[in-house]
């Protein structure tokens, strides 16, 4: 039982490229998150899926998208990258009262 | 807006010692997650308060919740070098697809 699994786990991305962080479940949950940490600002909300289909704006959703793909996995999109997305990714979901955290991507933009 | 405060920071205290982390948030929620993170690692879960009055322990770590002074507390006793990590709160914002608040987090070190 992987539980919530992330990839890639690094990257370093030049301004102005693109790519696709991936995330997938294994819970059989139905609201996964995408959160950024920076530091000293804990953890922010990126986008969110409430169920298979259906995603929301969290906190700090510019310069990203998503897709909930099916329930299982949950992807977020840099289409330009820029240094101040330079941070570490944690993708999450919820089981009753406890959400799960993936095991985080570190991404550098340069 | 909802607004997660944690005071202290930073907190450097001596092996043995007893203190206490405090979580005010802005608006009302009567849900609130306390979290632990080591250097490069992912987020634990420790305690899930769910109602006013709400108090857990889990070996030197003892949280609580009051939802009327919007206020939890992370009371640490007796305190080791294991401890040493940063402590998260998070406040859960149900009506909005239970979205999670994070405060800044405090760094705790715990020295021999």
């Amino acid at each position: 039982n992987a539980g919530v699994t992330q990839t890639p786990k690094f990257q370093v991305l030049k301004t102005g490229q693109s790519m696709t962080l991936q995330c997938a479940q294994d819970m059989n949950h139905n609201s996964m998150y995408w959160y950024r940490q920076d530091p000293g600002m804990g953890l922010r909300l990126i986008y969110y899926s409430a169920s298979e289909g259906t995603t929301d704006k969290g906190e700090v959703p510019n310069g990203y998208n998503v897709s909930r793909l099916n329930k299982r996995e949950f992807s977020l999109r840099l289409e330009s990258a820029a240094p101040s997305q330079t941070s570490v990714y944690f993708c999450a979901t919820i089981l009753i009262y406890e959400q799960y955290f993936g095991p985080g991507t570190r991404l550098t933009v340069t | 807006e909802l607004k997660v405060e944690q005071n202290p920071l930073f907190l450097s205290m001596q092996e043995g010692k007893n203190y206490t982390i405090y979580c005010n948030y802005s608006t009302t929620s009567d849900r609130l997650y306390w979290y632990r993170q080591d250097p490069g690692k992912s987020l634990e879960s420790l305690f899930v308060l769910l109602s006013n009055g709400a108090v857990k322990q889990e070996g030197r770590l003892m949280a609580s919740l009051d939802t009327k002074a919007r206020l939890s507390t992370l009371h640490i006793t007796a305190a080791v070098h294991d401890l040493s990590a940063t402590y998260f709160c998070a406040v859960d914002l149900r009506e909005y697809g239970n979205k999670l608040v994070f405060g800044a987090g405090t760094i705790l070190r715990v020295k021999s």
